[in-house]
């Protein structure tokens, strides 16, 4: 079965420390999307891609979040500079660009900020 | 816009006993609705989806949801529960924005205990 494959599984760091975290999503799949997970508000969405193009990042905090899809194989999510609120489980999921069509997601990131 | 409700952020059951998740949505049009699961250090993965025809879904794992319009409703159940249903469950509906972009909103979800 084709997966999601999402690099790197963990990551702990330290605070202020540039995060960057990479998605490979299904061949052939249009679309993107980041997700973050955590006990308090549950899944967030927090960019959305289609072609490649971003067509929303409203949920991303803007100064120091980034979302990027150098080419159809790859995404990345980078915090600069991360601080402790940034811990979370962060999830790349993809899918075809039709609303009855479900979302794939990767097994995700688990991000720890001291 | 969308949003969805799951009545009940823990169920507990019996194994062999009747597993019944609750999830309620608000949609101004018709919904595609979804039902995912996350085991414990896993992603998402889906269970069944409602998108037109039969309101009756089956899924994988031998889970079923019925969508019922007059009740904005989408329960997800399962006749006889094992341990291995262990999980937390969420329902999500489709929502479309932006020139026909498509995005999920998801509920809240639901951890799901299976007791020997």
């Amino acid at each position: 079965d084709a997966r999601v494959t999402q690099t790197p599984r963990h990551k702990v760091t330290e605070m202020g420390q540039e995060v960057t975290m990479r998605c490979q999503p299904i061949l052939g799949h249009n679309t993107v999307f980041w997700y973050r997970q955590t006990m308090m508000q549950g899944l967030e969405l927090l960019a959305y891609f289609r072609n490649r193009a971003p067509l929303d990042d409203s949920g991303m905090p803007k100064d120091r979040f980034s979302a990027e899809m150098p080419d159809a194989t790859l995404a990345t999510l980078k915090i600069q500079p991360s601080e402790p609120r940034d811990s979370a489980v962060y999830f790349c999921a993809s899918g075809f660009r039709q609303n009855n069509q479900p979302q794939h997601f990767g097994d995700g990131t688990r991000l720890s900020i001291l | 816009a969308q949003s969805v409700t799951q009545l009940g952020s823990h169920v507990s059951v019996s194994e062999g006993a009747l597993v019944l998740l609750r999830c309620n949505y608000s949609s101004s049009v018709p919904p595609y609705l979804f039902w995912y699961v996350q085991y414990p250090n896993q992603g998402l993965q889906l269970l069944l989806k409602y998108t037109t025809g039969a309101t009756l879904v089956k899924g994988i794992n031998g889970f079923e949801a019925e969508f019922k319009k007059s009740e904005t409703s989408f329960h997800l159940t399962k006749p006889s529960a094992h341990m291995s249903d262990a999980a937390e469950y969420f329902c999500a509906v489709s929502e479309t924005y932006q020139g026909g972009s498509e995005k999920l909103v998801f509920g809240k979800g639901t951890k799901l205990t299976v007791n020997p």
